[in-house]
């Protein structure tokens, strides 16, 4: 079984800071993919990458995933308080069950 | 948007009884999931379901669980017999195909609580 490790636990920052969330592997992914989760709600996808090296973008997330498909980054720039929430990493190997990454809490503060 | 619906949002349930869990997945979709988190701790995989049959399981969907698709909108999770670790949230999820880039859609969960 893929074990992922998000780093770090926890983030608190102020509106306007940058910051980067990591998810590890020990192995490779053949693909990953970003959820945001909000209290009593269920995962929401932010985006899917599937080639090592690949760079997505989507408003002010920036989403990287590493040469050897073992890592990813979510870099948020200027961040708001919108973007409080927990950030998962998922993997889905060669099945089609996601595995997921322990998560990022970031909270966001005026 | 289409979404994931799950009900009921709440479950409160004595230890031993059973429950059953409700999911309307997005209609056009023909994969089907089980997730839960327990309070604390990160999303796990219990079960895919394609073609009114299982088609993966984790070692936690043990023979207390089941599923069924009773008819065409919805989706089941039966536990038989709750135990107390058995709290947590139950998130349901669909996707148009299987392959690993095709997005999973999930509904908000059902909390359930065993007292």
């Amino acid at each position: 079984t893929q074990l992922l490790e998000q780093s770090p636990q926890f983030l608190s920052i102020q509106e306007g800071e940058n910051l980067t969330v990591y998810c590890n592997s020990s192995s490779v992914f053949s693909s990953l993919q970003w959820y945001r989760q909000e209290p009593g709600e269920g995962p929401v996808l932010l985006v899917t990458v599937v080639t090592g090296g690949e760079v997505k973008k989507l408003k002010r997330l920036t989403f990287q995933f590493g040469d050897a498909r073992k890592d990813s980054s979510l870099h948020i720039t200027a961040a708001q308080p919108g973007d409080t929430g927990l950030y998962l990493c998922a993997s889905t190997g060669t099945a089609s069950k996601l595995t997921f990454g322990t998560g990022t809490r970031l909270q966001v503060t005026l | 948007e289409p979404e994931v619906t799950q009900t009921p949002s709440h479950q409160v349930t004595q230890m031993g009884q059973e429950v059953i869990l409700r999911c309307v997945p997005i209609s056009n979709h023909l994969y089907f999931y089980w997730y839960r988190q327990i309070l604390g701790q990160k999303v796990e995989f219990l079960v895919s379901f394609y073609n009114n049959e299982i088609s993966e399981k984790s070692e936690i969907f043990d023979d207390q669980f089941s599923v069924e698709r009773p008819d065409g909108s919805n989706f089941t999770l039966k536990i038989r017999s709750t135990k107390l670790e058995d709290s947590a949230m139950y998130f349901c999820a669909s996707s148009e195909g299987r392959q690993g880039t095709q997005p999973q859609h999930f509904g908000d969960g059902t909390r359930l609580s065993i007292l």
